[in-house]
């Protein structure tokens, strides 16, 4: 089955900031890379997403890429604010198949 | 703006006792999830329905764990007998057919 790891699991970045965090997967028939925001206490919320046949998508502050060769995708987040505290998890699924599997999260603090 | 329900929000029961979760996807979706999201950790898929039928419940507890989704719309997660490893956050989401998944506010199980 497919694996999932993400790095790093906790990341602190100051106000104004650049944030990068990584994920690998193991499956190459995985073909749809979305990437969650979890605030405490409340839902996993869909932030952006990626499909293989796209090296990079944009939205505002938030960019995603991936690379199908070395099976890594990543989220950029620039211009950091405090509301971008959260834990971030990154998925893995192949298209119509539905199952996505997760990373294990990462912890974004953003100091004022 | 159409949501993901669930309820209850909160379960507190005791070990052996059964537990039963409801979940109401989006309208039109046809695919519908049941993750367990243990603290620190991603969500793990438990079962996967498209429409009324299971297409992935590899990782279910069978032995204590039932799902259902008689009419391929709203769905229900039973536990039967709970166990003090059962607690956990109990996460519902839907998808569209591109695999956009959305989630429910989710269910925290307590088992004392």
């Amino acid at each position: 089955g497919e694996n999932v790891e993400q790095h790093p699991s906790t990341l602190s970045v100051q106000e104004g900031d650049s944030a990068v965090i990584k994920c690998t997967y193991s499956d190459s028939a995985s073909n749809y890379f979305p990437w969650y925001k979890q605030e405490l206490g409340k839902r996993p919320q869909l932030i952006i997403d990626i499909r293989s046949n796209v090296g990079e998508k944009k939205d505002q502050r938030i960019a995603v890429t991936l690379n199908k060769t070395a099976k890594h995708f990543s989220l950029h987040i620039t211009e950091t604010q405090p509301e971008d505290s959260a834990v971030y998890f990154c998925a893995a699924s192949a298209a119509n198949a539905g199952k996505s599997t997760f990373g294990d999260g990462t912890t974004l603090t953003v100091k004022p | 703006e159409a949501e993901v329900a669930q309820s209850p929000r909160y379960k507190i029961t005791e070990k052996s006792q059964a537990v039963a979760f409801w979940c109401d996807p989006i309208s039109g979706h046809a695919t519908l999830y049941w993750y367990r999201q243990i603290l620190g950790q991603g969500p793990e898929l438990l079962v996967q329905f498209q429409d009324e039928s299971v297409v992935d419940d590899s990782q279910l507890p069978k032995d204590r764990f039932s799902a259902e989704r008689l009419k391929g719309v709203d769905s229900t997660l039973k536990i039967q007998p709970a166990e003090l490893g059962d607690s956990a956050m109990y996460l519902c989401a839907s998808s569209t057919q591109y695999n956009e998944q959305f989630f429910g506010p989710g269910t925290r199980l307590t088992v004392l």
